[in-house]
């Protein structure tokens, strides 16, 4: 059974970096077959892909347009997990954060716990 | 990106009443369609993948259908347990959109 466990501060300065991390039971960050996802939800935003890093013989990372300019997701194989670093963040990115694992069938078949992360000073 | 559009964006019911949710793509998707239900507090689950295919330990009360850019979740006799909200998720490309949501409420 995939598990994934979610870390990370619930409270970020504007401006600031919005850390969050990601630690995998039950499957491998290095699979062939999966990749690792961050999705946020917000009443504004609803449900909004941000990105995800995969491995297929390297690892690979796509991002969301609409972060792109901001975001960084890395994969961590010494600990099994993978985290989240959004830059420059602003009031907009308070949100639901999750991550999710995007299986062998194509849709997102775990999920995190979330992690409400506020932007506010 | 593909803009994915459900309607209705909140649906009353009774338990027993047979439901239908829409969803709608920007572009063609074939089939790869999933849909999502989420309680609150919770991460969304998902029900059906290509579409119509039902992911395993879910209740055959819920079907799933379309392809191109029309699609249908349908729950036939609601039950307690029912009562969420609902997204439809397009994964025909590496940026996967969702729905904005349709929230099955109690009548």
């Amino acid at each position: 059974q995939v598990q994934l466990q979610q870390s990370g501060p619930g409270l970020v300065k504007p401006s600031q970096t919005l850390s969050l991390t990601c630690g995998i039971s039950g499957d491998s960050v290095s699979s062939d077959s999966a990749a690792w996802n961050w999705i946020r939800q917000s009443p504004s935003r609803g449900l909004e892909w941000l990105g995800r890093t995969y491995y297929r013989s390297k690892f690979y990372n796509d991002y969301a347009v609409s972060v792109k300019s901001r975001i960084v997701i890395n994969a961590d194989t010494s600990k099994n997990q993978f985290s989240l670093q959004l830059n420059s963040v602003t009031p907009e990115d308070t949100a639901m954060y999750y991550c999710a694992r995007d299986g062998p069938l194509g849709t997102f078949d775990y999920w995190g716990q979330g992690a409400l992360v506020s932007v506010s000073a | 990106d593909i803009q994915m559009t459900q309607s209705p964006s909140t649906l009353s019911a009774s338990v027993g009443d047979s439901v239908t949710i829409t969803c709608r793509a920007s572009q063609s998707i074939s089939t790869w369609l999933a849909w999502y239900q989420q309680k609150p507090g919770k991460a969304p689950k998902v029900l059906i993948y290509k579409a119509s295919i039902l992911e395993g330990g879910v209740p055959s009360r819920f079907s799933g259908s379309g392809s191109g850019t029309e699609f249908s979740l349908t729950i036939t006799g609601l039950q307690p347990d029912d009562f969420a909200t609902y997204y439809c998720q397009q994964y025909k490309s590496f940026s996967k959109t969702f729905g904005q949501g349709t929230k099955v409420e109690i009548k």
